[in-house]
């Protein structure tokens, strides 16, 4: 099935740093998902993507969905101590409500 | 409203012993998705059903494990005989099917924390 690369696996920057990850993929993608994991807790849904070029944003949350469909990104504006946690894409291959495709994660972590 | 319901959420066994994980979806949802999730592999997709019915468990490691969704407020995840590779943090996920050509967002729960000694 598909897979999607997610990089980098680990970020450390300062409180108040910006902070971005990649979801890439060498098949084209119907759709992107993006989730967000506190340490200690479940998945959380953040946003999803799905027309090629797109740019959502959510206060000092970025997304994007590559013009190619293949790629993705998330980027945080001037990061808090909220934002801790792993951030990870998902994908679909099929349609519907089939399971997701996780990517391995980005793990945030900040320094006050 | 209450989200995705699991049960237990930590569970310590010896190999050989037979396991059930419990979970309860969210009122309405139609589709349940069992995930584990370990440091080496990420969280890998297990099975999962709609309407109750299972329509992928290629993702089910060996015939140990076993999936069951009796109605659309219950199912079951079990392992027998459990071994310590099995540890891992298993969650349950649901998400409700509105319009076919759209994938719908998933809800997960706390998960379980299963250590196998």
């Amino acid at each position: 099935g598909q897979q999607v690369m997610q990089i980098p696996q680990y970020q450390h920057v300062q409180e108040g740093e910006d902070f971005t990850t990649y979801c890439n993929s060498s098949t084209t993608l119907s759709n992107i998902q993006w989730y967000k994991q506190r340490p200690g807790g479940h998945p959380v849904f953040l946003i999803q993507l799905v027309k090629s070029g797109e740019v959502k944003k959510q206060k000092r949350l970025t997304f994007q969905f590559g013009e190619a469909k293949k790629n993705s990104s998330l980027h945080i504006t001037a990061t808090q101590t909220t934002d801790v946690g792993t951030y990870f894409c998902a994908l679909c291959s099929g349609g519907g409500a089939d399971g997701l495709t996780f990517g391995k994660g980005t793990h945030l972590i900040i320094q006050p | 409203d209450a989200g995705v319901i699991q049960s237990p959420r930590h569970e310590v066994t010896e190999m050989g012993q037979e396991v059930t994980l419990r979970c309860k979806p969210i009122s309405g949802h139609n589709s349940l998705f069992w995930y584990r999730q370990t440091m080496m592999r990420g969280l890998e997709l297990l099975i999962y059903f709609n309407n109750n019915v299972p329509i992928d468990d290629s993702g089910m490691p060996e015939d140990r494990f076993s999936a069951k969704m009796p109605n659309a407020s219950f199912s079951t995840l079990k392992i027998q005989p459990s071994e310590p590779r099995d540890s891992a943090v298993y969650f349950c996920a649901s998400s409700l099917l509105a319009y076919s050509n759209r994938v719908a967002e998933q809800y997960f729960g706390p998960g379980t924390r299963l250590t196998v000694t």
